[in-house]
């Protein structure tokens, strides 16, 4: 099946940093989703997009729906240990029932 | 309160066995979905119902078996034929139309066959 490219991988930074991660997909999409996964857990919903160009925040974290609608963006601003994880990004089409998630970014934050 | 369950969370098994995993939800959601995690890789779908009584085949769904026979309740079976079924099972569910794509998860539960 396919799957989103997601990039970074990995990121490895410094508390009160700044964080940026993206999505692409070759498809269009009508929906964009952003998803941390803490170890062991299940996937928590962060942010939801759902209109080209939108831009929505959650506190210090903030999701663009590309005006492409190829592409999404999810940056975290003034980053805290608690921030550690893995991201996915998730998208769906217009003609499907079904999400498609991206590989994951890991996050690192150290003090 | 309000949320999706799944049980165990973890699970042992010896090569041969069929093991099934328990996923329920309270959230009265039409549709419910089983994923399986692999480290270092995204989220692979191996089954989705959007209805009781209906579900839908993934991307991997060779190996497993699932059911919906009530709205809350949607296990699955991984079965002996699965090759490599060591993995995180995430199950989710969704409030409905098909093109909502808010997905909730459970915590998942994790599967090591020895």
């Amino acid at each position: 099946g396919q799957q989103l490219n997601q990039s970074p991988q990995s990121m490895f930074i410094q508390e009160g940093e700044d964080v940026s991660m993206n999505c692409t997909s070759s498809s269009i999409f009508n929906t964009w989703l952003w998803y941390k996964q803490d170890p062991g857990e299940g996937p928590v919903l962060l942010i939801a997009l759902y209109k080209a160009g939108e831009l929505t925040s959650n506190g210090r974290l903030t999701a663009q729906f590309g005006i492409t609608r190829k592409d999404s963006f999810l940056n975290i601003s003034a980053s805290i240990p608690s921030d550690v994880g893995i991201y996915f990004c998730a998208g769906q089409r217009y003609d499907t029932d079904k999400l498609i998630f991206g590989t994951g970014t890991r996050l690192q934050v150290f003090p | 309160d309000g949320g999706i369950t799944q049980s165990p969370k973890y699970l042992f098994r010896k090569e041969g066995q069929n093991v099934t995993l328990s996923c329920e939800q309270n959230l009265n959601h039409d549709a419910m979905y089983w994923y399986r995690q692999d480290p270092g890789q995204g989220l692979r779908l191996i089954y989705y119902s959007q209805i009781v009584n209906d579900f839908q085949k993934g991307d991997i769904a060779e190996g497993y078996s699932v059911s919906r026979e009530k709205k809350e309740s949607f296990p699955l079976t991984v079965t002996s034929a699965q090759k490599n079924p060591t993995a995180f099972y995430l199950c989710a569910s969704r409030l409905g139309p098909a093109n909502t794509g808010e997905l909730f998860f459970g915590e998942g539960s994790r599967l090591t066959v020895l």
